[in-house]
């Protein structure tokens, strides 16, 4: 079964804009991930935010946690075309083993 | 470091055969994964070993699937006999522990005709 959901499916910006995706999670967790994955390739680990965390940034990208409303937000500051991608939240419940599920993912679309 | 590294690439079988998906995880992470991505189902966790042992495979479909990982720098994951329904890309992931993220393979592309 899938922890997190992502929203929305899709989206599409202009070059310069910023992204805004969101995920939400149904039990409480240890720690939150994003990727990125690009089309027929494998994914790419971008940040990781635990639960004691409530906001992480890495170059462009801040990550956002709220574990009161559990959920989660990934913001794309000034896109680029390069950002087209799918993007996914990854969480590891707090149920004692250590594996990550992942959600349905955000379409991105970048247009130059 | 060359990455977490997969094999092969694509593969392309017949409903019956037996499919071995090949997986070299990164010198030095202590914990593999194997995924499963389709269209329908998304990323699908199968199966994840800490120390060549098998923790969690709660995901493995049914008893056509096994994995094992001998040593700490191979994994294999299995399908016999293989069918359509398993035709998906098939990830592998290492990674250093709980507090870091994974390095995933290229992916094996698996159909089954």
């Amino acid at each position: 079964s899938q922890q997190g959901e992502e929203d929305p499916q899709a989206l599409s910006i202009q070059e310069g804009e910023n992204a805004t995706m969101n995920c939400s999670y149904k039990t409480s967790i240890n720690n939150l991930q994003w990727y990125r994955q690009n089309s027929g390739r494998g994914l790419v680990h971008l940040i990781l935010i635990r639960s004691n965390e409530r906001e992480k940034h890495s170059g462009r990208l801040r990550v956002t946690l709220d574990t009161s409303k559990k959920s989660s937000s990934l913001l794309i500051t000034a896109s680029r075309a390069a950002d087209t991608a799918s993007y996914f939240c990854a969480t590891d419940a707090r149920s004692g083993t250590y594996k990550y599920i992942f959600g349905t993912g955000t379409r991105l679309k970048v247009l130059a | 470091d060359a990455g977490v590294i997969q094999s092969p690439r694509h593969e392309v079988t017949e409903m019956g055969q037996e499919v071995t998906l090949r997986c070299k995880p990164i010198s030095g992470h202590d914990y593999l994964f194997w995924y499963r991505q389709t269209m329908m189902r998304g990323l699908e966790l199968l199966i994840y070993f800490n120390n060549n042992v098998p923790i969690d495979d709660s995901g493995m479909p049914e008893d056509r699937f096994s994995a094992k990982m001998p040593n700490a720098s191979f994994s294999t994951l299995k399908i016999q006999p293989s069918e359509p329904r398993d035709s998906a890309v098939y990830f592998c992931a290492s990674s250093a522990g709980r507090t870091v993220g994974y390095t995933f393979g290229s992916g094996t592309r698996l159909t089954v005709v």
